[in-house]
């Protein structure tokens, strides 16, 4: 079964230095989530994409958060400068039609620790 | 803020029995309704999902749907160890127009 591909599994980094994480979304898919999990918490939406247009980032950080998917496949997450707070699990997602009514299908997620 | 309400747990019950999940949530406007179950430390995965009012069966998972009270439950029957996860509900298609996780709730399954 294809899957949703991420990458790095993990990521250690120091407060106040950059870190990026990409999504390969399952092909074919046209939209892609990006997600945050604290632990203990379900996931909250960072930013949507249909194709390569941004749906929704109303809970996406600006000041310090960007996203992009240039060419409506592929997605690069990036936080600059992290902070600790951002310590969680980064989930990518994708699904085939627009909208929520479809099934999400999860990455295997990118946990970062911010020391 | 449009919300998903779970109790947390952790809920825990003997292999075999029944495990009951609910979820409670604010947007009546809701049209898709989904459990994923996320084991310790992965991603979460689709056991169910459901759209219309009533039950839906899968194996020894039934989802349970009343739109009226804003209420969509989980039942797990004949519950083996390899249940203990964190079962998340999931609610979309609403006016905020994403996907709305609840916080989940953990199940443990004694042996």
């Amino acid at each position: 079964e294809a899957e949703v591909a991420q990458s790095p599994r993990y990521k250690i980094t120091e407060k106040s230095q950059a870190v990026a994480f990409w999504c390969d979304p399952i092909s074919g898919h046209a939209t892609l989530y990006w997600y945050r999990q604290i632990l203990g918490q379900g996931p909250e939406l960072l930013v949507q994409f249909q194709d390569e247009s941004v749906v929704d980032d109303s809970q996406l950080p600006k000041d310090r958060f960007s996203a992009e998917r240039l060419k409506g496949v592929d997605s690069t997450l990036k936080i600059q400068p992290a902070e600790l707070g951002d310590s969680a699990m980064y989930l990518c997602a994708s699904s085939l039609g627009r909208g929520t009514g479809g099934r999400l299908f999860f990455g295997e997620g990118s946990r970062l620790t911010v020391l | 803020q449009k919300e998903v309400e779970q109790n947390s747990g952790p809920l825990s019950v003997p292999e075999g029995a029944i495990a009951s999940l609910n979820c409670t949530y604010s947007d009546r406007g809701s049209q898709s309704f989904f459990w994923y179950r996320q084991y310790s430390g992965k991603s979460p995965e689709l056991i169910m999902s459901i759209y219309s009012n009533g039950d839906k069966e899968d194996g020894r998972f039934t989802a349970q749907l009343n739109k009226a009270s804003q209420y969509v439950s989980l039942l797990i029957r004949d519950s083996q160890p390899s249940d203990s996860a964190t079962y998340l509900c999931a609610v979309g298609g609403g006016s905020q127009g994403n996907l709305i996780f609840g916080k989940g709730t953990k199940l443990s399954v004694k042996p």
